[in-house]
């Protein structure tokens, strides 16, 4: 099975501030990897897929990069409706796996 | 309007059996595989189980191999899950995803909750 190592575990930031989350596959996964956004008590939201392309509806304050086994998602400027834990899953093979979370709170 | 309503969460004894539904609308139900994923009272996500669109093709976590059957009957436009033998490690919230683009899941319903204890 593929793991995935979501860094940092929590971050805290103030809003306005530039957020780099990342996420490492224990092995290639290609681009077969995307970026969820969860609030509590709601569903997960789809934030990127393929790594780098922005779900229709996303704000492009949201972005990510990398392939292989390095991935990361940038949020340019954090704002108030941003705070949420922030999930990676491999869509390579099977079974999927997700990261463990990345909370992001208020400085 | 894409909308995915999971139903049938709820208590269960250890051991016990439970089946859960997704019920889709807002899209070609027919066309897309389907998962479920789950979430443990204040942990991460699990994925679970995907089927693909004509059923041809399905696939489920270790933890629920052998006691989880996932299904879909598109004709309804609705996915199941049916659970058996369940633990207390069952417990959780269970969602239902469509898979999009790029392998992604970009719709996911509300979530049901499923609690195993005695």
């Amino acid at each position: 099975d593929i793991q995935m190592t979501q860094s940092p575990s929590s971050v805290s930031a103030s809003v306005g501030d530039r957020v780099t989350i990342t996420c490492r596959a224990s092995q290639g996964i290609s681009s077969w990897l995307a970026w969820y956004q969860q609030k509590p008590g709601k569903a997960p939201k789809l934030l990127i897929y393929a790594a780098s392309s922005l779900q229709s509806g996303v704000p492009s304050r949201f972005s990510g990069s990398g392939s292989g086994t390095d991935f990361t998602l940038t949020i340019s400027s954090l704002q108030p409706e941003d705070f949420a834990t922030y999930y990676c899953q491999q869509a390579n093979s099977f079974p999927r796996t997700f990261g463990g979370g990345t909370k992001v709170e208020i400085k | 309007e894409v909308q995915l309503v999971e139903s049938g969460g709820g208590l269960v004894k250890p051991g016990g059996s439970l089946r859960l539904s997704c019920a889709a609308s807002g899209f070609t139900f027919s066309s897309y595989s389907m998962n479920w994923v789950r979430q443990a009272p204040g942990k991460g996500l699990e994925w679970v189980s995907s089927i693909s669109s004509s059923s041809s093709y399905i696939y489920y976590a270790d933890s629920v191999k052998g006691r989880f059957t996932i299904s879909r009957d598109n004709a309804k436009n609705s996915l199941y899950l049916q659970m058996n033998s369940l633990r207390a490690e069952d417990t959780a919230v269970y969602y239902c995803a469509r898979v999009g683009t790029g392998r992604s899941l970009d719709y996911w319903g509300q979530g049901t909750l499923v609690t195993v204890s005695s």
